[in-house]
């Protein structure tokens, strides 16, 4: 069966910080992956998805970066962290169709 | 413009007490309707995809319905680990993009 993994689970950043989300997915090749933000009570916000490794699509003009360097890891980074960048970050994956989420992680930016 | 409306925001049962949740959608050339579970602090957890009007979907206490506006969540006799928030989110032909409501929450009382 399929996993998907997100680390780290929890983390407290200062404004200004690099940022780099990690995202793996286990017992499938050549998943379609996603990265999402979630405001506190609100919907999910796509953020980027790539259809195969090194070919991002981004939705939002903001101040982060993915990047897939290999078929099931997707990457979500920042150069710098603004307090506006602060949320729950979801990683989903899916063959055509359906779509998965990891467990997310908690970003705090102080 | 694509949107996706959920309602109510909240909604507060009493254990046993059967409703039905809404989710309406403005989109051209639905491709799919799709219904998550979310626990507080993780990640959603896919429990439908419907795909044409008059398709229904049961599991467990759920039952997802779908017409050419909207979707029904219908909780029949839920229990206290029924409460989560329930989002609803819709993909458009030719596009791998997931539009997703804000979400209802549900609480179940004892």
């Amino acid at each position: 069966s399929q996993t998907i993994h997100q680390w780290p689970a929890t983390l407290v950043q200062p404004v200004g910080s690099p940022l780099s989300l990690e995202c793996t997915v286990e017992g499938t090749s050549n998943p379609n992956l996603y990265w999402y933000r979630q405001a506190a009570g609100r919907g999910l916000q796509l953020l980027f998805y790539s259809v195969g490794i090194g070919q991002i699509s981004s939705e939002v003009p903001q101040n982060l970066s993915a990047s897939r360097p290999q078929d099931r890891q997707f990457i979500l980074s920042s150069k710098k962290l603004l307090l506006s960048d602060s949320g729950f970050y979801l990683c989903a994956w899916s063959p055509p169709g359906d779509q998965y989420f990891g467990p997310g992680t908690r970003l705090l930016v102080l | 413009e694509d949107q996706v409306t959920q309602s109510p925001e909240a909604l507060r049962l009493q254990e046993g007490e059967s409703s039905s949740l809404n989710c309406s959608y403005t989109v051209s050339g639905l491709r799919g309707l799709f219904w998550y579970r979310q626990d507080p602090g993780k990640g959603p957890e896919f429990l439908f995809t419907l795909y044409s009007a008059g398709e229904e979907k049961e599991k467990e206490r759920l039952k997802a319905t779908l017409t050419k506006k909207e979707s029904f969540l219908h909780i029949t006799a839920p229990k206290p680990e029924d409460s989560a928030t329930y989002l609803c989110a819709v993909r458009k032909d030719s596009s791998y993009k997931l539009i997703f409501g804000s979400g209802t929450r549900l609480l179940v009382r004892p």
